[in-house]
Protein backbone atom coordinates (compact mmCIF):
# COMPACT_ATOMS: atom_id res chain seq x y z
CA UNK A 1 0.00 0.00 0.00
CA UNK A 2 0.95 3.03 -0.03
CA UNK A 3 1.51 3.98 3.36
CA UNK A 4 1.29 2.43 7.13
CA UNK A 5 -2.60 1.39 7.64
CA UNK A 6 -4.45 1.36 11.17
CA UNK A 7 -7.93 -0.11 11.51
CA UNK A 8 -9.89 0.93 13.70
CA UNK A 9 -9.86 4.52 13.11
CA UNK A 10 -12.19 4.76 16.08
CA UNK A 11 -13.12 2.10 18.50
CA UNK A 12 -15.19 3.34 21.62
CA UNK A 13 -15.09 0.48 24.44
CA UNK A 14 -16.45 -0.06 27.81
CA UNK A 15 -13.98 -0.48 30.66
CA UNK A 16 -13.08 -3.91 31.37
CA UNK A 17 -13.38 -5.13 27.63
CA UNK A 18 -10.44 -6.08 25.35
CA UNK A 19 -9.25 -4.47 22.27
CA UNK A 20 -7.38 -5.26 19.30
CA UNK A 21 -5.62 -2.66 17.11
CA UNK A 22 -3.89 -3.68 13.57
CA UNK A 23 -1.14 -1.64 11.76
CA UNK A 24 -0.16 -3.00 8.36
CA UNK A 25 3.03 -1.84 7.44
CA UNK A 26 4.39 -0.24 4.25
CA UNK A 27 5.73 -3.09 2.75
CA UNK A 28 9.10 -4.34 2.74
CA UNK A 29 9.38 -2.17 5.96
CA UNK A 30 11.37 -4.30 8.61
CA UNK A 31 10.51 -1.86 11.14
CA UNK A 32 7.18 -1.40 13.26
CA UNK A 33 6.75 0.89 16.08
CA UNK A 34 3.74 1.66 18.02
CA UNK A 35 3.25 4.93 20.11
CA UNK A 36 0.59 6.01 22.20
CA UNK A 37 -0.41 10.12 21.96
CA UNK A 38 -3.28 11.10 25.02
CA UNK A 39 -4.66 14.71 24.60
CA UNK A 40 -2.30 17.03 24.66
CA UNK A 41 0.75 15.07 25.16
CA UNK A 42 3.57 14.15 23.09
CA UNK A 43 4.06 10.55 21.98
CA UNK A 44 5.17 8.21 24.29
CA UNK A 45 6.72 4.74 23.15
CA UNK A 46 5.30 1.59 23.53
CA UNK A 47 6.79 -1.03 21.65
CA UNK A 48 9.38 -1.92 18.33
CA UNK A 49 9.84 -4.44 16.05
CA UNK A 50 12.83 -5.41 14.00
CA UNK A 51 13.22 -8.01 11.60
CA UNK A 52 13.53 -11.39 13.62
CA UNK A 53 15.06 -9.90 16.33
CA UNK A 54 13.48 -10.21 19.48
CA UNK A 55 10.74 -7.03 20.16
CA UNK A 56 11.42 -4.17 22.70
CA UNK A 57 8.86 -3.99 25.06
CA UNK A 58 10.17 -1.50 27.21
CA UNK A 59 7.52 1.23 26.87
CA UNK A 60 4.33 -0.99 27.30
CA UNK A 61 2.90 0.23 30.57
CA UNK A 62 1.43 -2.79 32.45
CA UNK A 63 1.49 -6.41 31.77
CA UNK A 64 -2.10 -5.51 30.02
CA UNK A 65 -0.18 -4.58 27.18
CA UNK A 66 1.16 -7.05 24.35
CA UNK A 67 2.19 -6.53 20.78
CA UNK A 68 2.28 -9.66 18.30
CA UNK A 69 3.94 -9.28 14.89
CA UNK A 70 4.10 -11.56 11.81
CA UNK A 71 7.14 -11.70 10.18
CA UNK A 72 8.03 -8.40 8.56
CA UNK A 73 4.00 -7.74 7.99
CA UNK A 74 0.58 -7.60 10.06
CA UNK A 75 1.25 -5.96 13.38
CA UNK A 76 -1.76 -6.32 16.64
CA UNK A 77 -1.66 -4.26 19.76
CA UNK A 78 -4.06 -5.71 22.61
CA UNK A 79 -5.31 -4.03 25.63
CA UNK A 80 -6.62 -6.24 27.55
CA UNK A 81 -9.04 -4.99 30.41
CA UNK A 82 -9.18 -1.54 29.27
CA UNK A 83 -8.97 1.30 31.97
CA UNK A 84 -10.25 4.73 31.16
CA UNK A 85 -6.51 6.04 31.33
CA UNK A 86 -6.07 3.41 28.50
CA UNK A 87 -7.93 6.30 25.89
CA UNK A 88 -5.39 7.86 23.76
CA UNK A 89 -4.99 7.71 20.23
CA UNK A 90 -2.44 4.48 19.54
CA UNK A 91 -0.25 5.42 16.33
CA UNK A 92 2.02 2.98 14.97
CA UNK A 93 5.05 3.78 12.34
CA UNK A 94 7.36 2.12 10.07
CA UNK A 95 10.54 2.40 8.61
CA UNK A 96 12.67 0.18 6.18
CA UNK A 97 15.04 -0.39 8.55
CA UNK A 98 15.93 0.81 12.43
CA UNK A 99 18.15 3.77 10.92
CA UNK A 100 15.55 5.62 8.56
CA UNK A 101 12.73 7.96 9.80
CA UNK A 102 9.15 6.68 10.22
CA UNK A 103 6.35 6.75 8.04
CA UNK A 104 3.40 7.14 10.37
CA UNK A 105 -0.16 5.35 9.96
CA UNK A 106 -3.11 7.90 11.33
CA UNK A 107 -3.87 5.96 14.45
CA UNK A 108 -6.51 4.42 16.45
CA UNK A 109 -8.52 6.34 18.53
CA UNK A 110 -9.13 4.71 21.66
CA UNK A 111 -12.20 5.82 24.20
CA UNK A 112 -13.08 3.42 26.90
CA UNK A 113 -16.20 4.61 28.28
CA UNK B 1 18.10 7.38 28.88
CA UNK B 2 17.32 9.47 26.24
CA UNK B 3 14.79 12.65 26.54
CA UNK B 4 14.06 15.35 24.63
CA UNK B 5 12.43 19.06 26.22
CA UNK B 6 10.00 21.17 23.88
CA UNK B 7 10.24 24.15 26.48
CA UNK B 8 7.00 26.18 24.61
CA UNK B 9 3.57 24.12 24.75
CA UNK B 10 1.91 26.83 22.49
CA UNK B 11 3.86 29.47 20.27
CA UNK B 12 1.49 32.32 18.43
CA UNK B 13 3.29 34.22 15.78
CA UNK B 14 2.07 36.45 12.50
CA UNK B 15 2.05 35.15 9.26
CA UNK B 16 4.62 36.30 7.69
CA UNK B 17 7.44 36.26 10.70
CA UNK B 18 9.97 34.02 11.53
CA UNK B 19 9.73 31.30 13.78
CA UNK B 20 11.96 29.00 15.97
CA UNK B 21 11.03 26.15 18.07
CA UNK B 22 13.40 24.93 20.46
CA UNK B 23 14.28 21.49 21.29
CA UNK B 24 16.88 20.48 23.68
CA UNK B 25 17.82 16.33 24.15
CA UNK B 26 19.94 14.56 26.71
CA UNK B 27 22.41 11.80 25.08
CA UNK B 28 25.57 10.49 25.80
CA UNK B 29 26.53 10.25 22.17
CA UNK B 30 25.63 11.91 19.47
CA UNK B 31 22.05 11.09 18.68
CA UNK B 32 19.62 11.00 15.95
CA UNK B 33 17.34 13.70 15.76
CA UNK B 34 13.99 14.62 14.00
CA UNK B 35 11.68 17.02 13.64
CA UNK B 36 7.86 15.62 12.84
CA UNK B 37 4.69 17.85 11.89
CA UNK B 38 1.04 16.94 13.35
CA UNK B 39 -1.96 19.10 11.14
CA UNK B 40 -5.17 18.62 12.37
CA UNK B 41 -6.97 15.40 10.86
CA UNK B 42 -3.72 14.13 9.67
CA UNK B 43 -0.85 11.85 10.83
CA UNK B 44 3.37 12.92 11.84
CA UNK B 45 5.20 13.61 8.89
CA UNK B 46 8.77 14.17 8.87
CA UNK B 47 10.11 17.20 8.24
CA UNK B 48 14.00 17.17 8.59
CA UNK B 49 16.33 14.41 10.21
CA UNK B 50 19.99 15.22 11.47
CA UNK B 51 22.48 11.75 11.38
CA UNK B 52 25.80 13.23 10.75
CA UNK B 53 27.98 15.96 9.13
CA UNK B 54 26.73 19.35 8.40
CA UNK B 55 24.86 20.53 11.45
CA UNK B 56 22.19 22.43 9.52
CA UNK B 57 20.00 20.45 7.57
CA UNK B 58 17.14 21.92 5.50
CA UNK B 59 14.14 19.98 5.61
CA UNK B 60 10.46 20.31 3.98
CA UNK B 61 8.36 23.64 3.78
CA UNK B 62 11.23 25.76 3.82
CA UNK B 63 11.95 24.36 7.44
CA UNK B 64 15.90 24.11 8.89
CA UNK B 65 17.43 22.87 11.74
CA UNK B 66 20.72 23.49 13.63
CA UNK B 67 22.10 20.79 15.70
CA UNK B 68 24.43 22.59 18.42
CA UNK B 69 26.15 19.92 20.17
CA UNK B 70 27.52 22.26 23.09
CA UNK B 71 23.73 23.44 23.49
CA UNK B 72 21.96 19.95 23.12
CA UNK B 73 19.98 21.46 21.02
CA UNK B 74 18.16 21.26 17.53
CA UNK B 75 15.89 24.07 16.93
CA UNK B 76 13.63 24.42 14.29
CA UNK B 77 13.31 27.76 12.33
CA UNK B 78 11.66 28.71 9.12
CA UNK B 79 12.29 33.05 7.99
CA UNK B 80 8.35 33.14 6.94
CA UNK B 81 5.64 31.32 8.60
CA UNK B 82 2.61 30.93 6.79
CA UNK B 83 -1.02 30.21 7.82
CA UNK B 84 -0.58 26.18 6.74
CA UNK B 85 2.25 26.20 9.27
CA UNK B 86 -0.28 26.03 12.05
CA UNK B 87 0.13 22.38 13.51
CA UNK B 88 1.76 20.50 16.23
CA UNK B 89 5.41 20.40 16.30
CA UNK B 90 7.42 17.56 17.92
CA UNK B 91 11.23 16.84 18.03
CA UNK B 92 12.55 13.49 18.79
CA UNK B 93 15.70 11.57 18.92
CA UNK B 94 16.93 8.08 18.72
CA UNK B 95 19.59 6.51 20.21
CA UNK B 96 22.02 4.70 18.30
CA UNK B 97 21.58 1.48 19.31
CA UNK B 98 17.93 1.17 20.33
CA UNK B 99 16.15 3.49 17.01
CA UNK B 100 13.23 3.67 18.96
CA UNK B 101 12.41 7.60 19.16
CA UNK B 102 11.99 8.78 22.26
CA UNK B 103 9.74 12.57 21.18
CA UNK B 104 9.46 15.81 22.72
CA UNK B 105 5.71 16.56 24.19
CA UNK B 106 5.11 19.14 21.43
CA UNK B 107 5.17 22.79 20.26
CA UNK B 108 1.49 24.12 19.04
CA UNK B 109 2.05 27.03 16.50
CA UNK B 110 -0.94 29.14 15.94
CA UNK B 111 -0.42 31.36 12.87
CA UNK B 112 -2.34 34.82 13.04
CA UNK B 113 -3.36 36.90 9.89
Amino acid sequence: GAGVSQSPSNKVTEKGKDVELRCDPISGHTALYWYRQRLGQGLEFLIYFQGNSAPDKSGLPSDRFSAERTGESVSTLTIQRTQQEDSAVYLCASSPDGNSPLHFGNGTRLTVT
Amino acid sequence: AQSVTQPDIHITVSEGASLELRCNYSYGATPYLFWYVQSPGQGLQLLLKYFSGDTLVQGIKGFEAEFKRSQSSFNLRKPSVHWSDAAEYFCAVADTGRRALTFGSGTRLQVQP
